[in-house]
C-alpha cells in the first residue's frame, strides 16, 4: 500500500460548484497533513495546512479524520483559477527529521 | 527576494554525459532538498541537507551526488546520465525543521528543470 494514495482524477466541474478531494494515507503516526496545489508545469506551492480541528480559509476547507486515516479538501464555488493539481503532502518524525511524503495528485478542471 | 531559483530551466543530455543543476535561496532557510517528479510517481526525496556543510540521501539518491558549500546553494550532480533520469527537478527550501509532533515549516519550491536524457 502506497504511503499516501489520492484519486488521480481528473475532477472535471462547471464553475460554482462544490467539489472535494479526499487523500489517505497509510501510517498512523503521521503528525502533519498539508494541501498544496500545483499548476501545470510549475512548482508546488502551500494550499493550507490541515489540523485536527479542521479549518477553513475563504472557499477552501480542510478536515482531518485520524480515525480513519484521510484528510480532505473541499472547494466551495469553483472558479476557472481554481484549475490544478492538488496534492496532499503528510509528514512523520524519523530519525530526527520530519519524513515529507508527496501525494501523487488529484487534477481539478474547472469548466466555464 | 527571489526566494529560491534554479539553474538551468531545460536541458538535453546524451547517456553518459554529467551535469550538475544549482538551486539558490535567498530566505536564509537551513534545510534544503532536492526532489524529481515523474508522471503519476508523485515528489520523490532525491538527497537533502540540514545546513551548510551537511547532506543526507533521501528515497531515490542512486546515481546522483549532491554538495552545501554554502548555505544559499545546494548543487545537484548526475555524473554519468541515465535515459531513467529524465525527469523534472525541483529544489525546495525550510526554515529549521523540529523533530517531535506538529513540527514542520513550509517548503518553498524552485520553478524546476526539466532534463531529458537521450
Amino acid at each position: 500500500r502506497k504511503e499516501v494514495e489520492q484519486d488521480p482524477g481528473p475532477f472535471n466541474v462547471p464553475e460554482g460548484a462544490t467539489v472535494a478531494f479526499n487523500c489517505t494515507y497509510s501510517n498512523s503516526a503521521s503528525q502533519s497533513f498539508f494541501w498544496y496545489r500545483q499548476d501545470c508545469r510549475k512548482e508546488p506551492k502551500l494550499l493550507m495546512s490541515v489540523y485536527s480541528s479542521g479549518n477553513e480559509d475563504g472557499r477552501f476547507t480542510a478536515q482531518l479524520n485520524r480515525a480513519s486515516q484521510y484528510i480532505s479538501l473541499l472547494i466551495r464555488d469553483s472558479k476557472l483559477s481554481d484549475s490544478a493539481t492538488y496534492l496532499c503532502v503528510v509528514t512523520i518524525a524519523s530519525g530526527g527529521y520530519q519524513k515529507v511524503t508527496f501525494g501523487t495528485g488529484t487534477k481539478l478542471q474547472v469548466i466555464p | 527576494n527571489a526566494g529560491v531559483t534554479q539553474t538551468p530551466k531545460f536541458r538535453v543530455l546524451k547517456t553518459g554525459q554529467s551535469m550538475t543543476l544549482l538551486c539558490a535561496q535567498d530566505m536564509n532557510h537551513e534545510y534544503m532538498y532536492w526532489y524529481r517528479q515523474d508522471p503519476g510517481m508523485g515528489l520523490r526525496l532525491i538527497h537533502y541537507s540540514v545546513g551548510e556543510g551537511t547532506t543526507a540521501k533521501g528515497e531515490v539518491p542512486d546515481g546522483y551526488n549532491v554538495s552545501r558549500l554554502k548555505k544559499q546553494n545546494f548543487l545537484l550532480g548526475l555524473e554519468s546520465a541515465a535515459p531513467s533520469q529524465t525527469s523534472v527537478y525541483f529544489c525546495a527550501s525550510s526554515h529549521d525543521r523540529l523533530a517531535g509532533a506538529g513540527s514542520y515549516n513550509e517548503q518553498f519550491f524552485g520553478p524546476g528543470t526539466r532534463l531529458t536524457v537521450l
